[in-house]
């Protein structure tokens, strides 16, 4: 029961370019979406989020968008930079059975940004 | 900056044997989580912990799991009897309970690698 899922496990972008990752799910009752980034032998670091209730939040060169009708979010890097190499996780909050936040997340995508 | 850490960074047990993975949570936090990848999966989630008990866990939180928060400061995973599909990175994650823009943010250790042999 994969409710978070991010299709393509990698992504190659020249630098300079844009990237685009994307995120599907399937529980209408996620209220905020989260992106996280994950260097080798580091713990997940937050990048940005978005509440269910918007269809865009911007940070700089992070840009979420979301499509609630589609059940769809992508976050857009611009411009890719080398340091952005990493594997992105897309996370969404939901109450779990007892009535508290739990976050789901997806399989991850790995970004490679070539100089 | 404020930062979770975890120890041992990397924790190789036999098949059967306790073992016991900390966290120390950022110190003003109150949600704590334990988190768990296989190598080339997803992160899921394990369990979460508020006011000194269990608030939600997740059906991998089988009896062989229990955590705690022991002296105020720690946050401990306990395997009871490993078993080799237990090898994984567990990450710890802590989160503040005030309200504002960032207070659903989770703050992620660097995680634990655990093998078992």
């Amino acid at each position: 029961d994969q409710q978070v899922k991010q299709n393509s496990p990698s992504l190659s972008v020249q630098e300079g370019r844009i990237s685009i990752l994307n995120c599907d799910y399937t529980n209408s009752m996620f209220d905020y979406f989260l992106w996280y980034k994950k260097y080798p032998a580091e713990g997940p670091t937050f990048l940005i989020s978005i509440s269910s209730i918007k269809d865009k939040n911007e940070d700089g060169r992070f840009t979420v968008f979301l499509n609630k009708s589609a059940k769809h979010l992508s976050l857009h890097i611009v411009p890719s930079q080398p340091g952005d190499s990493a594997v992105y996780f897309c996370a969404a909050r939901t109450f779990g059975s007892s009535g508290t936040y739990k976050y789901i997340f997806g399989t991850g995508t790995r970004l490679k940004v070539l100089a | 900056e404020p930062e979770v850490t975890q120890t041992p960074s990397h924790q190789v047990t036999q098949m059967g044997q306790e073992v016991i993975l900390r966290c120390v949570p950022i110190s003003n936090h109150l949600y704590f989580y334990w988190y768990r990848q296989i190598l080339g999966q997803k992160v899921e989630f394990l369990v979460s912990f508020y006011n000194n008990e269990i608030s939600e866990k997740s059906e991998i939180f089988d009896d062989q799991f229990s955590v705690e928060r022991p002296d105020g400061s720690n946050f401990t995973l306990k395997i009871r009897s490993t078993k080799l599909e237990d090898s994984a990175m567990y990450f710890c994650a802590s989160r503040s309970l005030h309200r504002g823009p960032n207070s659903y943010e989770q703050y992620f250790g660097p995680g634990t690698r655990l093998t078992v042999t």
